[in-house]
Formats: structure tokens, sequence, C-alpha cells
């Protein structure tokens, strides 16, 4: 198994351009959340899908962060404009199960991360 | 309430030392306490994981300690080794069925002497 894919690994982009990340979840997982790692805030939750529906975004920062999920096998997180602030990493992970059960189908595995420096 | 502190923010063992890592919730309503290892340049993996039904569980050289009154648990690495130097994280969650929403720690960095 291949793991969950994200791309770019490293994003280096101009403040006010339009950045895009993606992610391919384990293939058979319903559930998707992206995350945000900062050293000042550490590990937060954006967004999540349970089989490609969003559930929650109240963790997005605001309306300048979006993300979709056309299918069972990609999302994307959407930053525009950017700005230096969002620099960060960037996480997604998946999990098989949407329903909690707080047992090991709701484990959350993650992707390597994309570094985006926003100048 | 929605918060996990973790303490120490970073701590330095030697190699066979026992490496000690405190979590401290609110919500009574968290029912699923994961620790997360996270190597430089990766994503956090699971690493162990405790439901508050049990006090202590423990996997190989590491152990979750759960004390369900004091709303803590703890991480003990025993015989730690240079291998176990990473940044580690707790998390907690559940919702009654509210699915996936872990409310992650700070972190600790670990360094494990040679």
């Amino acid at each position: 198994d291949a793991g969950v894919i994200q791309s770019p690994r490293h994003e280096v982009t101009e403040m006010g351009q339009e950045v895009t990340l993606r992610c391919k979840p384990i293939s058979g997982h319903n559930s998707l959340f992206w995350y945000r790692q900062t050293m000042m805030r550490g590990l937060e939750l954006l967004i999540y899908f349970n089989n490609n529906v969003p559930i929650d975004d109240s963790g997005m920062p605001e309306d300048r962060f979006s993300a979709k999920m056309p299918n069972a096998s990609f999302s994307t997180l959407k930053i525009q404009p950017s700005e230096p602030r969002d620099s960060a990493v960037y996480f997604c992970a998946s999990s098989l199960s949407p329903e909690w059960t707080g047992l090991a189908d709701n484990e959350q595995f993650f992707g390597p991360g994309t570094r985006l420096t926003v100048l | 309430q929605q918060q996990v502190k973790q303490s120490p923010q970073s701590l330095i063992v030697q190699k066979g030392g026992i490496s000690i890592i405190n979590c401290a919730y609110e919500n009574t309503a968290f029912d699923y306490f994961p620790w997360y290892q996270q190597f430089p340049g990766k994503g956090p993996a699971l690493l162990i994981a405790i439901r508050p039904d049990v006090s202590e569980k423990k996997e190989g050289r590491f152990t979750i300690s759960f004390n369900k009154s004091a709303k803590q648990f703890s991480l003990h690495i025993m015989d730690s080794q240079p291998g176990d130097s990473a940044t580690y994280f707790c998390a907690a969650s559940g919702y009654g069925g509210s699915q996936g929403n872990l409310i992650f720690g700070k972190g600790t960095k670990l360094s494990v002497k040679p």
C-alpha cells in the first residue's frame, strides 16, 4: 500500500498567489482530514470529509481557504490569495471508517505533508 | 475545554533511561486517547492508543497510563533508544458518534543521547 500521497512536497510562492495542495487517501478509506502544523499552534484540524462530504470545516481559518473532495480518491486544499502567515506544513490524513467507534478503524494515517512557504 | 495540554515541550534522556510525557484534558466526553510519533520530514504515525475503560496499556517498550478521575494520561518509553528520538503528540477525541476531530497536544521533542 502506498499510503496517503500528497503533492507537492514543497511549495514556495509569493504573497497573493493561489496555492493548491493535493491529496490521495488510502484506497478504501472513507474519511479524509486536512491539518496544518506550525511551531506556534501545533497540529490543527482544518476540515474533514466523510464519504466525500465535508462534515466539519470549523477549523478553516478564513474564506481564503477552501477544500474539495470530488471523489473518493482525491482532495484539494486551496488558498487564494496566499499570505505569509499561511506558511506551514499541511498534512492530509485518511481513516477507514466514517462512523466513530474509537477503535482501530478510526486510526488516522497521515501523508508526508506539504511544506508551504509564502514569501 | 477542547484543549489537550502536553508537557514537557522538550525532553533529553540517556540511552536506556525512561522517557515520560504527560497530557491533561478537560472534556469528559473524550473517550479515545492516542499517541502519535513524528520523525523529521514525516507525517505523524499512530504509536499506541487507549480507551478510558482501562488504566494502562502496554505495547513493547511503550506504555500509556490513564487516570480518568484526574483527566490525565501519560506515555512512558522504557529503555529509551536513540531511534526513539522524535516528536510525540498526545491527542484526544470522541464525541459520541462525531468522528474524527482529534485534538492534539503541542508536542514533546524527545532526544535520546547515546
